[in-house]
């Protein structure tokens, strides 16, 4: 059964950078034709797509972080992590990982999700 | 892009039928069947419940329904359950290739 687990600091200070990692368990992050994603909701609002990873390496962002987003993976370590930079209190979200049905069946569909892990950007 | 329009909040009673729309654009979800919905429980990750429009993945009661005309899609629960209260967002795949999820739509079993 394919699990994913968020991990990383809860805290982060403004203008700083927010660093996460998903490990994933019961299935290769090689797999095709899966993509891997991030997705967060801030506190008591809607979900926004961050962006997301194929083991080839090619990515998608959400154009409205595109500049400030970075994802890669680890397929040695069955990972992938997400990199925000120069973050404010707007970033203050949970985060989630999740398996995104990019291409073929099920197209853009995020099944199944981690647990997600609230990241507060505080001074 | 703007995020998908859904209502914020809906009701209804056990035993009921609810309906809940996800209105879009023609460069989103009436461009492709690339709609999908998810419950979210207080505190919980959210679940898929439908993909590409009508789909529902294994293990989903066929109490729940996915359709779409034009820009606007739409998600059907029947014979309502007091477990079914929960938040519930649409997304859709864009002609920008980015994904758009919807405001959230608050459903309260009376």
């Amino acid at each position: 059964q394919l699990q994913l687990q968020e991990s990383g600091p809860g805290l982060v200070k403004p203008s700083e950078t927010l660093s996460l990692t998903c490990s994933v368990s019961g299935d290769s992050i090689t797999g095709t034709p899966y993509y891997w994603g991030w997705i967060r909701q801030p506190p008591g609002k809607g979900l926004e797509w961050i962006g997301s990873i194929y083991y080839t390496g090619t990515t998608y962002y959400n154009p409205s972080l595109k500049s400030r987003v970075s994802i890669s993976g680890d397929t040695s370590k069955n990972q992938f992590s997400l990199r925000l930079s120069s973050v404010t209190a707007a970033d203050t979200a949970v985060y989630y990982c999740a398996r995104h049905y990019r291409l073929g069946s099920r197209a853009d569909s995020f099944d199944p999700w981690g647990q997600g892990t609230l990241v507060t950007v505080s001074s | 892009q703007s995020a998908l329009t859904q209502p914020a909040s809906v009701s209804g009673s056990p035993g009921q039928s609810i309906t809940i729309s996800c209105t879009g654009t023609r460069s989103d979800v009436g461009a492709y069947k690339y709609v999908s919905w998810y419950q979210q429980h207080p505190g919980k990750a959210p679940k898929l419940m439908i993909y590409e429009v009508t789909n529902r993945p294994s293990g989903i009661s066929n109490r729940f329904s996915g359709s779409k005309s034009g820009n606007t899609a739409s998600l059907t629960i029947s014979g309502l359950q007091a477990e079914d209260e929960a938040n519930y967002y649409c997304s859709s795949y864009t002609t920008t290739s980015i994904v758009l999820f919807g405001g959230g739509t608050k459903l309260t079993v009376l």
